[in-house]
């Protein structure tokens, strides 16, 4: 099926630093989402973006929906030991109909060394 | 509010045997979607309930199925089954209406032996 490219993979980085990730679509989305998992749970929602150049904050997490509608970043800054986890970004086409499924992305493993 | 919930979180199973798993949706969302999720192919969409009626589905095969009932709770059966089922097996829901989001539940594990 359809995937997304996100990257990187994984970080490794010491606790303070700032984080960048990226995913990006050979198609366009109309909602972009963010979203980290933690071990042995399901994804949780950080961040979701409706419109196109929108970019919202959550606290220390900043997301942007890319003007092409076929890409996002996410950053994370001053990070802390409890940002590590996996953490995946998902299009979607839109509500209704056979649009409303998630694409994911394969995800990035983010680890944070205190 | 309680989130969403999902029974068993963990199961084993044998080649060739059927399971069933549930999914309790978070109160006033109607529409409850089915995902597996691999270290090889990520998370992949199954299929999407709302209001009782399969309104999207993904390329798996039928072996896989599901359904929802009035109270918007959804079970998924997967019969006939293989090792590569193994998965996470996460349900999220929504309201279901447009520019709604979606919330996942802790996920089942199944393990096929």
């Amino acid at each position: 099926g359809q995937q997304l490219n996100q990257s990187p993979q994984s970080m490794f980085i010491q606790e303070g630093e700032d984080v960048s990730m990226n995913c990006t679509s050979s198609s366009i989305f109309n909602t972009w989402l963010w979203y980290k998992q933690d071990p042995g749970e399901g994804p949780v929602l950080l961040i979701a973006l409706y419109k196109a150049g929108e970019l919202t904050s959550n606290g220390r997490l900043t997301a942007q929906f890319g003007i092409t509608r076929k890409d996002s970043f996410l950053n994370i800054s001053a990070s802390i030991p409890s940002d590590v986890g996996i953490y995946f970004c998902a299009g979607q086409l839109g509500s209704g109909g056979s649009n409303y499924k998630l694409t994911f992305g394969k995800g990035t493993l983010l680890t944070v060394n205190p | 509010k309680a989130g969403v919930t999902q029974t068993p979180r963990y199961l084993i199973k044998t080649r060739g045997q059927q399971v069933t798993l549930s999914c309790s949706p978070i109160s006033g969302h109607r529409s409850v979607s089915w995902y597996q999720q691999t270290p090889g192919q990520g998370l992949q969409f199954l299929f999407e309930y709302f209001s009782e009626t399969q309104r999207n589905k993904g390329n798996f095969p039928g072996r896989f199925s599901g359904r929802q009932f009035s109270n918007s709770r959804s079970e998924m059966n997967v019969s006939t089954l293989e090792l590569g089922d193994s998965a996470l097996y996460l349900c999220a829901s929504s309201t279901g209406t447009s520019g709604e989001t979606q919330y996942f539940g802790p996920g089942t594990r199944l393990l096929v032996l």
